[in-house]
């Protein structure tokens, strides 16, 4: 059972085109984070939202929380060949200040042709 | 600052053998987790260690094993490899005092034949 699921799963796209990737759970989250992974490298974080119905901006890229910290989406206005790659939503439970428990989403692989 | 360093970053080996995976955590980062991610999936969570001690566990059988050292570097160990056990293994470290920021190695892509 996956407890986040994203999707879609696969995108392809070409450039300049917007697009919105959703990750969605029946639990509650105190966080959720964001990452972006290339092959062969480990994902790299681009945001955290701890509040419900939190947005944040990141350039191009926006985020926001569900107001019932269940659910996430993630927006890229423009989308350019440089934003391919595997996007991951990553929720954590609890309230220990230990960060490490994540729970990740299966990945959104997206290709942005020139 | 010295970012988060894996080693060996590839490796193969065969159904039954022993694997230890090594990490060096980032400057100033006192816990490290482990993640296995399978071709096409999301990392799942292996465990955590914090001051040397393991701090939350996933669901992973004990063959699967791990070590903090006093400079906070980890070992992962899996004994009695399977073919499953073929991924990239992850390793993060985080400030304990600082939630939601996990920097990740680049993995040991491991391969079981």
């Amino acid at each position: 059972t996956q407890l986040l699921e994203q999707s879609p799963q696969f995108l392809s796209i070409q450039e300049g085109e917007n697009l919105t990737v959703y990750c969605n759970s029946s639990s509650v989250f105190s966080s959720l984070q964001w990452y972006r992974q290339e092959p062969g490298e480990g994902p790299v974080l681009l945001v955290t939202v701890v509040t419900g119905g939190e947005v944040k901006k990141l350039k191009r890229l926006t985020f926001q929380f569900g107001d019932a910290r269940k659910d996430s989406s993630l927006h890229i206005t423009a989308a350019q060949p440089g934003d391919t790659g595997l996007y991951l939503c990553a929720g954590e439970k609890g309230g220990s200040s230990n960060t490490g428990k994540l729970i990740f989403g299966q990945g959104t692989t997206l290709q942005v042709k020139p | 600052e010295t970012g988060v360093t894996q080693s060996p970053t590839h490796l193969i080996k065969t159904r039954g053998q022993q694997v230890t995976l090594r990490c060096s955590s980032q400057s100033g980062h006192n816990t490290v987790s482990w993640y296995q991610q399978a071709l096409g999936q999301g990392p799942q969570f292996i465990f955590q260690y914090y001051r040397e001690e393991e701090n939350g566990r996933g669901n992973f059988p004990p063959r699967f094993s791990g070590l903090q050292f006093p400079n906070y570097s980890s070992e992962l160990n899996v004994n009695a490899l399977e073919l499953d056990d073929s991924a990239l293994y992850l390793c993060a470290s985080s400030q304990a005092v600082k939630t939601g920021e996990l920097f990740f190695g680049e993995g040991s892509r491991l391969t079981v034949l």
